[in-house]
């Protein structure tokens, strides 16, 4: 399974946009990419899923350049609500299991 | 979107006894399922893998004989901790994927364990 890297924590506004960029250098050619959103004592939520360019849903934007290495989750105009851990996933294809990294922890203030 | 659920959502035992936690797929068929588990402040750990109707793969380092899993239909995998002790207080979550999905996309709501 591909391995990510992603900061981890960041903090923003309300209002504001959040990227969160993650890499993943050794991404195999079958893998997709998969975002999501965790709250405390709760079950991953899906976010969006992509394998290259953009993709873009009501409730986020994910941009993947075209080598793949990386890619980045944008949240448009943040709430308090959005305070979360994020995490990038990648693989699924062949054997459709996710590993889970460290995550990103969002922290939006007022 | 699909809905995947777990029962119970909490759960306290004495040490020594056995839990089993449910995952079901409720508007869709599960062909495979994944149970993960989540120490505070840490990120899921992948458990094993269940196929219906075949014996669950498990990680690296994860004993069979004490979580174990049983997928008997498309829509109901099970764990079972067998004499649990309080280092197996955890958060358990599973998740389901669809045939045709490229991934396991949803995840249940997850089960606390507390073994005292």
């Amino acid at each position: 399974l591909a391995k990510t890297t992603q900061p981890i924590s960041m903090d923003s506004y309300e209002g504001q946009e959040v990227n969160i960029t993650c890499s993943h250098n050794n991404i195999a050619t079958n893998d997709y990419i998969t975002w999501y959103q965790q709250f405390p004592s709760q079950g991953p939520r899906f976010i969006i899923q992509g394998y290259k360019t953009k993709v873009t849903n009501e409730v986020a934007s994910l941009f993947i350049p075209a080598d793949r290495k990386s890619s980045t989750l944008s949240l448009p105009r943040v709430s308090l609500s959005d305070t979360a851990v994020y995490y990038c996933l990648v693989g699924g294809t062949n054997d459709y299991k996710l590993s889970f990294g460290a995550g990103t922890t969002v922290t939006v203030r007022a | 979107g699909a809905v995947v659920s777990q029962h119970p959502s909490w759960v306290i035992c004495k040490s020594g006894t056995s839990v089993k936690i449910e995952c079901r797929s409720l508007d869709f068929q599960a062909t495979t399922m994944f149970w993960y588990r989540q120490f505070p402040k840490q990120s899921l750990m992948l458990m094993a893998t269940s196929n219906e109707g075949s014996k669950a793969t498990y990680e690296q380092g994860v004993e069979k004989d004490k979580f174990l899993i049983n997928h008997a239909s498309l829509t109901l995998s099970t764990l079972t901790v067998t004499s649990a002790h309080p280092e197996d207080s955890s958060f358990y979550i599973c998740s389901a994927r669809a045939p045709g999905q490229t991934a396991a996309k949803f995840f249940g709501p997850g089960t606390r364990l507390t073994v005292l």
